[in-house]
């Protein structure tokens, strides 16, 4: 079972440049996650999906954007990336938010010097 | 809006003792609300979730913990630390209405020998 799959795990970005964090899932799940981790801070969300053409904002969201064209990609963009997006992104996928199980991929890590 | 708010960013114990994580939530409705381990370099995974059934949630690997409306608490206990209990644990709310799971910032677990 692959779950969450993200890609890539490792990058480092120049300021300004710009990439896009891949993620997919094949558990039919409808509701789709970003969150970054920062040490100390927790997980904030950064956007958010209720399914296939369906994006909201969630805490953190200046700076990045998302779509979601099917159930099993949520792609997140980073335009004009900044040394504040040094962070680890998670993606994460859950059949429904309210009272069930959010399952996480394994994480990207992203330097942006 | 719904949060929670985990007290202490690090807690110690010795291998054998209790286990006390505490995490006391916000949220205008009923709350759902779960409990995240995540181990060095890894994803998160669910411990265990509160949804109203019953206000002693048992959860994987020993870990339990009880729902406190009067308290608006949820903390997570465990009898006795083991070494493998190292990590990094996150309570976790959703309510019936919303679409995302908003994160604390977390506590790290250490156990000494």
């Amino acid at each position: 079972n692959a779950g969450v799959t993200q890609t890539p795990k490792f990058r480092i970005l120049k300021i300004g440049q710009s990439m896009t964090l891949q993620c997919t899932q094949d558990m039919n799940h409808n509701y789709m996650y970003w969150y970054r981790q920062d040490p100390g801070m927790g997980l904030k969300l950064i956007y958010y999906s209720v399914g296939a053409g369906i994006t909201d904002k969630g805490e953190v969201p200046n700076g990045y954007n998302v779509s979601r064209s099917t159930t099993e990609d949520f792609p997140l963009r980073l335009e004009l990336a900044a040394p504040s997006q040094t962070s680890v992104y998670f993606c994460a996928s859950s059949p429904k938010a309210a009272n069930t199980e959010a399952f996480f991929g394994q994480g990207t890590r992203l330097t942006v010097v | 809006a719904q949060s929670v708010t985990q007290l202490g960013s690090h807690v110690s114990v010795s291998e054998g003792a209790l286990v006390l994580l505490r995490c006391n939530y916000s949220s205008s409705v009923p709350p759902y609300l779960f409990w995240y381990v995540q181990y060095p370099n890894q994803g998160l995974q669910l411990l265990l979730k509160y949804t109203s059934a019953a206000t002693l949630v048992k959860g994987i690997n020993g870990f339990e913990a009880e729902f406190k409306k009067s308290e608006t608490s949820f903390h997570l206990t465990k009898p006795s630390a083991h070494m493998s209990d190292a990590a990094e644990y996150f309570c976790a709310v959703s309510d019936s209405s919303a679409s995302k799971i908003i994160f604390g910032s977390g506590t790290r677990l250490s156990i000494r020998p």
